[in-house]
């Protein structure tokens, strides 16, 4: 079993659609959680990042925590054709190496 | 402009033949990564160091090398001895108190 789960799509929504990606994750270990946003053939960027549960937002983009469950989401508000990207969860243990582990990504397309 | 650059952005190299990709940070990060990424896999850990002279095995070390003899710079050698080399390619880093990494641009590496 994989430490960090995601569902690979693609997931395919109409412009101004509300899009949430989901991420689970088995150890409960994890307590730092970032959001990445890959385009084709580029590096991933780093979207939002938060280390408690509950919300965290910034502009469209929404983090949401939820450690009891071992389950973390990433909301879009109004997708736009620009957000059509790969979205990787990473997530890590507050120790003194940041070793990150990441799911395999979410193949999104945002259709004008 | 700070940023990890990663060079070149399209490598190819013959069956048996020793490859390097080069990384340098300006972002004054002490820790510098590398990683390999595949369709469906997310990102896979090489290589990790921390400080000058100094270098850890990530999960899929074999069959590379790594050197870090400045702050800024991180490159990764390739072996023959790499069973499956073709690959995505990403150099990472971050401070060693900081949990968010930030990746270069990538270098896809195709041997045949």
């Amino acid at each position: 079993q994989k430490e960090v789960e995601q569902d690979p799509g693609p997931l395919s929504v109409p412009e101004g659609a509300i899009v949430s990606l989901n991420c689970t994750y088995s150890n409960s270990a994890f307590q730092y959680f970032m959001w990445y946003r890959q385009y084709s053939r580029k590096g991933p960027e780093l979207l939002m990042y938060t280390y408690s549960s509950g919300n965290k937002e910034d502009g469209r983009f929404t983090a949401q925590v939820d450690k009891s469950s071992k389950y973390i989401s990433l909301f879009i508000r109004d997708s736009q054709p620009s957000d059509s990207a790969t979205y990787l969860c990473a997530m890590t243990i507050l120790d003194n190496f940041n070793k990150f582990y990441f799911g395999s990504g979410t193949k999104l397309n945002v259709k004008p | 402009d700070g940023g990890i650059t990663q060079s070149p952005k399209y490598l190819f190299r013959k069956e048996g033949q020793n490859v390097t990709l080069s990384c340098e940070q300006n972002l004054n990060h002490d820790a510098m990564y590398w990683y390999r990424q595949d369709p469906g896999q997310g990102l896979r850990l090489i290589y990790y160091s921390q400080i000058v002279n100094d270098f850890q095995k990530g999960d899929i070390a074999e069959g590379y090398s790594v050197s870090r003899e400045k702050k800024e710079s991180f490159p990764l050698t390739v072996t023959s001895a790499q069973k499956n080399p073709t690959a995505f390619y990403l150099c990472a880093s971050s401070t060693i108190q900081g949990y968010e990494q930030y990746f270069g641009p990538g270098t896809r590496l195709t041997v045949t």
